[in-house]
């Protein structure tokens, strides 16, 4: 069963807009949140993360909002860049008494148009 | 410095045949993560390393699946008597020390068992 879910495969925005790429857990134990950003044949990069006492995370152009009632979290893109189009991966892990593995969704493919 | 590297960057075989890949840390990462993407699919946990020992190996599919990481940097995944379904982009990752710490992922290895 998926713990990570994220609906969307695909999201078209265009440049400048904002970018929404939402994410909805079901393990309540998680508490530390990521986002990966994949190009074509290369492995996923790092993009911003936000541990359960949070409920936002901002870095630049990137913001992620964690609502733990709901148990989901988003990130914000703005302004979205055409190098902004790639693979989006949410993931989350247990820090605490876990292995540290991150568990992933399937990913949200977003492509930024000039 | 260095990121994490994978060899060989893809590895065609047959069906029956035996496959070890390969995963150079980040210097002084002592842990370190093995991870498999299917087609369409998130990255998904394999095992992991502290050190030279396997912390957690839970995500091993079955007995034809092994690691090693001998001196705590180098680690090496092991493929039985592949089969057609074990074809996918095998990413390997580390980190600092664990826990919260951000993991780097290589390039992966794409695996195709004829």
């Amino acid at each position: 069963d998926q713990q990570v879910k994220q609906n969307s495969p695909s999201l078209s925005v265009q440049e400048g807009r904002i970018s929404i790429l939402n994410c909805d857990y079901t393990n309540s134990m998680f508490d530390y949140f990521l986002w990966y950003k994949k190009y074509p044949a290369e492995g996923p990069t790092f993009l911003i993360s936000i541990s359960s006492i949070k409920d936002k995370n901002e870095d630049g152009r990137f913001t992620v909002f964690l609502n733990k009632s709901a148990k989901h979290l988003s990130l914000h893109i703005v302004p979205s860049q055409p190098g902004d189009s790639a693979v989006y991966f949410c993931a989350a892990t247990r820090t605490q008494g876990g292995s540290e593995k991150l568990v992933f969704g399937k990913g949200t493919k977003l492509t930024v148009n000039p | 410095g260095a990121g994490v590297s994978q060899t060989p960057s893809n590895k065609v075989t047959e069906k029956g045949k035996y496959v070890e890949l390969r995963c150079d840390p980040i210097s002084g990462h002592t842990a370190l993560y093995w991870y498999r993407q299917s087609l369409g699919q998130g990255p998904e946990f394999l095992i992991y390393f502290q050190g030279t020992g396997a912390a957690d190996d839970s995500g091993l599919p079955n007995d034809r699946f092994f690691a090693v990481r001998p001196e705590g940097s180098v680690s090496t995944l092991k493929i039985q008597r592949t089969e057609r379904g074990d074809s996918a982009v095998y990413l390997c990752a580390s980190s600092a020390s664990g826990g919260s710490e951000t993991q780097y992922f290589g390039p992966g290895t794409r695996l195709l068992v004829l």
